[in-house]
């Protein structure tokens, strides 16, 4: 996982209140993207962003926004956290020539 | 849609051979990957195959992938404790998110 940084790396919150995950690399990609696990649900893209200034939405985007103002970092916002946003989040990073994902440690996020 | 599949659960015991099994649905994507995820860890690459292969083998690792069939399977031969983990199967091609399976538990018992 060299490379991708996830911070931090627990954190419970409350209903409503926001926070900020953050993901940064040092391989100078492009493509950055965030996932959420669950069990019995696989990984799940939530947003993603092909380079500085492009984002655009995965799967299940709703409740989350993304920015991406550098190509190191791609921070993922919960505006209001709700208990089903618990998860574990995954940032990862894709290589251009064969196209793999390389994950971070993950943050793991309680609602309660 | 597209949706990769893969069974839950594996069990066996140390010193057999595991196979996991994968199924996808998109016959253009370019690569196949298998990760392994240990508890409390991210995701790692064990391996992937080009779309053009039929099999690849790494050490104590083969992946055959049946094109016709859209099926991947990934063999790991001599199981290991060690090799305890989550499998997860994804498929991917340029300019597209990597579709993930929901992950297969191996579980060896010595």
């Amino acid at each position: 996982n060299a490379g991708v940084t996830q911070t931090p790396k627990f954190q419970v919150l409350k209903t409503g209140q926001s926070m900020t995950l953050q993901c940064a690399q040092d391989m100078n990609h492009e493509y950055m993207s965030w996932y959420r696990q669950d069990p019995g649900m696989g990984l799940r893209l939530i947003h993603y962003s092909v380079g500085a200034g492009i984002t655009d939405q995965g799967e299940v985007p709703n409740g989350y926004n993304v920015s991406r103002s550098t190509t190191e970092d791609f921070p993922l916002r919960l505006l209001s956290a709700a208990p089903s946003q618990t998860s574990v989040y995954f940032c990862a990073i894709r290589t251009t020539l064969t196209g793999e994902l390389f994950f971070g440690e993950g943050s793991r996020l309680t609602v309660l | 849609g597209e949706d990769v599949e893969q069974s839950l659960f594996l069990s066996v015991r140390e010193g057999d051979s595991s196979v996991i099994n994968c199924t996808y649905t998109d016959s253009s994507s370019t690569y196949l990957y298998w990760y392994k995820q240990e508890p409390g860890a991210g995701l790692q690459l064990l391996t992937y195959i080009f779309s053009n292969m039929d099999m690849k083998q790494d050490q104590r690792l083969t992946v055959l992938l049946n094109k016709k069939d859209k099926h991947l399977s990934l063999r790991i031969a001599d199981t290991q404790t060690g090799d305890s983990a989550i499998y997860f199967c994804a498929e991917g091609k340029a300019g597209t998110a990597l579709i993930f399976g929901k992950g297969t538990t191996l579980s060896v018992s010595s």
